[in-house]
Order: C-alpha cells, then structure tokens, then sequence
C-alpha cells in the first residue's frame, strides 16, 4: 500500500545538525512533488520545504532558508531534509507529504528535539 | 506571504448537526492556470493530518460525503453536514499554491 516512513529525529543539541529520512513505497515517487512539514508541540502545521518531482526545484519559507535542505534520491525512493544550525524552535514533529494538489498522503512523522 | 484566517478557532457540535469552518485568505488563491488550489485536511488526536479536500471542493477517495468544500477567490468554507463521533480533532485549511505554502491556525472541533 501507498505509505511514507519517516526517520532520523531525536534528541540533539543547538547549532548542530541532522537529517531527516523519508522512504516511499506503494507508489510511483519520482512522479510526485514532496513536502516536509513540521508541527511543533501543541501547535498547529507549518511547511517547511517542497522538492519537485524530478529534483530541479526547491522552495522555502523564510525560516527554513539557508538552514534547511530538502533533496531526495528517486533510485531510493527517499525523500531528505538536511537541518543545519539547528535552535530550540525547531522542535517539532517533521512529516514528510507527497504533494497531489496538496498534500495527499503523509508519513506518521518523526520527532525532533532540539534541546542541550 | 499569504495568510489563512479560520473561524472559529474552536467549535463545539452536537453529534448529527452540521458544522462549518471559515478560512479567509489575505490574497486571492486563483493560479495562474486558473485553478484554486485550497485544501482542507483533518488531523484526529495523536495521528498525522490527512487530506480530505482540494481544489476548493474536491473530496479525496475515501472522505465520507458528509464532508464538502465550496468557495471562491478568497473565502473558503468547509462543511459537515452531520457531525460524528470520528470527526473530533483539528481541522486545517492550506494554499499549495503559492510560495511559501501557509497553513490556517488550525479549528479545533469537538461534541457537545
């Protein structure tokens, strides 16, 4: 069946890095847009990143530009976001989405927390 | 950057009666190939959102028909014509439209 897998959160500590992982199956990958998503403690949803399908586009809001890199490997199936200099407020929980006029199908999410 | 302003931000239904949800966006959400694209997802206690409309008024496979979506240019609601018990939880409008994406504050519904 169609289903997306997140890895890679945890607990690490301000300023350092991390990379989140996302594999896809049960669906043709390198056909769809993904997003990853982000939903901090209580809080409501906030986009973080969108790749195009065939990896030539990337786009950012501003809280994420020049920290944060989505990128995927269509051979893996895999979906990435490379998180650098990392701050307490970007703890969350991170949903990757593959994007069908929207996000139509998500991952169970992946915990970060950014913590010393 | 486009803003999404739902009301209400929490609704308590009765189970059977209908509901509806308001979101407001501070742009018109008219591509330039001349579709809007406005989605409504759902999020239940403790699972990840889920899509159950796009394109304004499109139901994902699977969304029961209790649930529609109308509106134009900037005004969008989402209805439930009768509320069940599964239908608790956090109910997000979102523009993937334009850049950056942006998300509503979320509407949390409850039973009375």
């Amino acid at each position: 069946q169609v289903q997306l897998v997140e890895s890679g959160g945890g607990v690490v500590q301000p300023g350092r890095s991390l990379r989140l992982s996302c594999a896809a199956s049960g669906f043709t990958f390198g056909s769809y847009d993904m997003h990853w998503v982000r939903q901090a403690p209580g809080e409501g949803l906030e986009w973080v990143a969108r790749i195009s399908y065939d990896n030539s586009k990337t786009y950012y809001p501003d809280s994420a530009k020049g920290r944060f890199t989505i990128s995927r490997d269509n051979s893996k199936n895999t979906l990435y976001l490379q998180m650098n200099s990392l701050r307490a407020d970007d703890t969350a929980m991170y949903y990757c989405a593959r994007d069908s006029w929207g996000p139509d199908m998500w991952g169970q999410g992946t915990m970060v927390t950014v913590s010393s | 950057d486009v803003v999404l302003t739902q009301t209400p931000l929490s609704s308590a239904v009765t189970l059977g009666q209908p509901a509806a949800i308001s979101c407001r966006s501070s742009q018109s959400l008219v591509h330039s190939d001349g579709n809007t694209y406005l989605t409504w997802l759902q999020q239940r206690p403790g699972q990840p959102p889920r899509l159950l409309i796009y394109k304004v008024s499109k139901r994902l496979s699977g969304v029961p028909d209790r649930f529609s979506g109308s509106g134009a240019g900037t005004d969008f609601t989402l209805m439930i014509s009768r509320v069940e018990a599964e239908d608790v939880g956090v109910y997000y409008c979102m523009q993937p439209s334009q850049f950056p994406h942006t998300f509503g504050q979320g509407t949390k519904l409850e039973i009375k």
